[in-house]
């Protein structure tokens, strides 16, 4: 069973706009959540993280959002650039678990059109 | 230049040769771990390490082993490679916790 759910494959946004990219997650003792991005032949890079003890982080023109009754959490984008495209993935660690725990997403496929 | 370097970058091999791929960090780093990446499942972990001598199962372990002798050095063994290992496969290491980990650029391997 997943349990950290991406489920739009991919994306496709124009230059400038907001870019919105959703995860869902099952297991309610996750308290750490992260964002990746990764290129093509490339390894995946970090982007920015969040505690469960907030509800938004902000970075630049990234910011993550965290609903902890929705079990969701969502990376927005603005504005967005070409050089944005690529796979993200969002990551969970559940409360008490060690690095090894980091459980991901099967990512989202970013276009961002000029 | 901190980072995490995997070797080789692309290895094809036959079924039953044992093969190991190598992962070495300069960041100091006591957490490490391996993933592999398929089409349509993400990024799924092998086996990772919390410090020198522990290490402990991923989520999909069968096939594989690793050793920790080392802070710096986290090797993937593949005693008896198999067609469903082709994989694309990342090593990743990480100050702590709750810090992000840091990636390697990828061993894509295919077994034949």
């Amino acid at each position: 069973d997943q349990q950290v759910k991406q489920n739009s494959p991919s994306l496709s946004v124009q230059e400038g706009r907001i870019s919105i990219l959703n995860c869902d997650y099952t297991n309610s003792m996750f308290d750490y959540f992260l964002w990746y991005k990764k290129y093509p032949a490339e390894g995946p890079t970090f982007l920015i993280s969040i505690s469960s003890i907030k509800d938004k982080n902000e970075d630049g023109r990234f910011t993550v959002f965290l609903n902890k009754s929705a079990k969701h959490l969502s990376l927005h984008i603005v504005p967005s650039q070409p050089g944005d495209s690529a796979v993200y993935f969002c990551a969970a660690r559940p409360y008490g678990g060690s690095q090894g725990n980091l459980i991901f997403g099967k990512g989202t496929k970013l276009s961002v059109k000029p | 230049e901190a980072q995490v370097t995997q070797n080789p970058r692309y290895l094809i091999t036959v079924t039953g040769k044992k093969l190991t791929v190598t992962c070495s960090q300069n960041m100091n780093h006591e957490y490490m771990s391996w993933y592999r990446q398929d089409p349509g499942l993400g990024l799924r972990q092998i086996y990772y390490s919390m410090n020198v001598e522990v290490t402990d199962k991923g989520d999909v372990p069968e096939g594989y082993k690793v050793s920790r002798k080392e802070k710096r050095n986290f090797p993937l063994i593949l005693e008896s490679p198999s067609p469903n290992q082709t994989s694309l496969y990342f090593c990743a290491s990480s100050l702590g916790l709750h810090t992000e980990a840091f990636f390697g650029q990828g061993t894509r391997l295919t077994v034949v």
